[in-house]
């Protein structure tokens, strides 16, 4: 079965700060994998997704994400933290046609 | 393009009452996935459809919820009687058709049972 970890229940960064939000996966067969950002009383936002070819994947917002295959980690990070970057972060993997989702990280960014 | 729609985005109801949810996916979009989302978790899939017909409901706890997606597009979750544990946040999601393709999301109704 498809499974998704977030080993950190929360990221504190300090704005202008590179973060760094960690995510594991394990899955069998090609792995395809999300990032949404979810803000107090809305949906999940995505932000990206890897599905194959540059490990380093571009999203929404500045953010960015590194598939590792041999660590089967699938980080997000930022270069520069906003505090309007603060919210929960989801990362998801696919398992058939939905999503397992990790249990979410929330980020904290201080001025 | 307009999102994922959903109402009403709360509700708070008497343990044992029915209540129902409604999405409207993406125009154009065939998949449609409803997710329940408990407090400090992730969204956990509870039904998806590929136009109007079911094709994974092995999450969705048929004694008390049901569902349906009448014409393939607009889609009703209900559940009936309504349970304390029942309280969470009720998310519909779409997609065109790809197993690739990327989940939009609506902005969930949010049920609290007392």
């Amino acid at each position: 079965a498809q499974s998704v970890a977030q080993p950190e229940d929360q990221v504190n960064v300090a704005e202008g700060n590179p973060l760094t939000v960690k995510c594991t996966y394990s899955v069998s067969g090609n792995p395809y994998l999300f990032w949404y950002v979810q803000y107090p009383n809305r949906g999940l936002q995505f932000l990206l997704k890897y599905i194959t070819g540059d490990n380093l994947v571009k999203g929404s917002y500045g953010f960015e994400a590194e598939f590792n295959k041999s660590q089967t980690s699938f980080h997000l990070k930022k270069p520069s933290a906003l505090v309007s970057d603060s919210a929960l972060y989801f990362c998801a993997a696919n398992s058939g046609y939905a999503l397992n989702f990790g249990k979410g990280t929330s980020l904290l960014v201080t001025p | 393009e307009a999102g994922v729609v959903q109402s009403p985005r709360y509700k708070i109801i008497e343990k044992k009452q029915p209540v129902a949810f409604w999405c409207n996916p993406i125009s154009g979009h065939n998949t449609l996935y409803w997710y329940r989302q408990n407090l400090g978790q992730g969204p956990e899939l509870l039904i998806r459809y590929e136009n109007e017909e079911a094709v994974d409901d092995s999450q969705l706890p048929k004694d008390r919820f049901s569902a349906e997606r009448l014409k393939g597009v607009d889609s009703t979750l209900k559940i009936q009687p309504a349970e304390l544990g029942d309280s969470a946040v009720y998310l519909c999601a779409s997609i065109r058709a790809g197993i690739t393709d990327t989940q939009y999301f609506g902005p969930g109704t949010r049920l609290t049972v007392l």
